[in-house]
């Protein structure tokens, strides 16, 4: 049985371009969840979606950040004309109906 | 805002010493979780304590929380090098378990 798959795990974009972050939950979860872990500081929420809904996005940045988690393919995290700040290692988590959430391996942004 | 803090924020010790670190807060918790982190990888989820006063063990970790449910502590005895890593705690936010707050954690050396 196959963990929550991140891809890719590096990123590297300039200032301006778009990154999309993929995420595959684990086979019978249909919850996902986005996290951003900045340098020297603790991971932090972003998004909870379900399938085709969005359920609570209130760790969303206001623009140029947003998600998805169509009802087919993986959740997909995207951040439009990245910044600097943008840069920092984003994690995918699933879990089924109230069950614990298990942490994919995260990808890691880094805008030049 | 719900924190947690962990301390301490960096320790280095030798292999086959004991160790304790710790999870505080102000606020009650229904649940609090504790992750390892790896280098380059996702938190892996190691245990969830509930109830006020429990002790959970996983081999060579314990797990505790405290009577009033606003603190934890890992003890780990024996430590090998294998242990190193980054021990987080998180809670969930407003009662769901979902919108995890993590505290920065402890990142834990045990040298050969």
């Amino acid at each position: 049985n196959a963990g929550v798959m991140q891809n890719p795990r590096h990123l590297v974009r300039r200032r301006g371009q778009e990154a999309r972050l993929r995420c595959s939950p684990m086979k019978g979860h249909s919850h996902v969840y986005w996290y951003r872990q900045l340098p020297e500081e603790g991971l932090k929420f972003m998004v909870y979606l379900q399938k085709e809904n969005i359920i609570d996005e209130s760790g969303m940045p206001k623009e140029r950040f947003s998600a998805e988690f169509p009802k087919e393919g993986p959740s997909i995290l995207r951040i439009q004309q990245v910044v600097r700040g943008d840069s920092a290692a984003y994690f995918c988590a699933s879990s089924a109906v109230n069950t614990e959430a298990f942490f994919g391996q995260g990808t890691r942004l880094t805008v030049v | 805002t719900q924190l947690l803090e962990q301390s301490p924020q960096f320790l280095s010790i030798q292999e086959g010493e004991n160790l304790t670190v710790y999870c505080n807060s102000s606020s009650v918790f229904s649940s609090l979780q504790w992750y390892r982190q790896e280098p380059g990888e996702g938190p892996v989820l190691l245990v969830t304590v509930v109830t006020g006063g429990e002790v959970k063990k996983l081999k060579r970790l314990t797990f505790q929380f405290g009577d009033a449910r606003k603190d934890s502590s890992l003890h780990i005895t024996a430590a090998q090098p294998g242990d190193t890593g980054l021990y987080l705690c998180a809670a969930g936010r407003g009662g769901s378990n979902y919108k995890l707050t993590f505290g920065k954690g402890t990142l834990l050396t045990v040298n050969p």
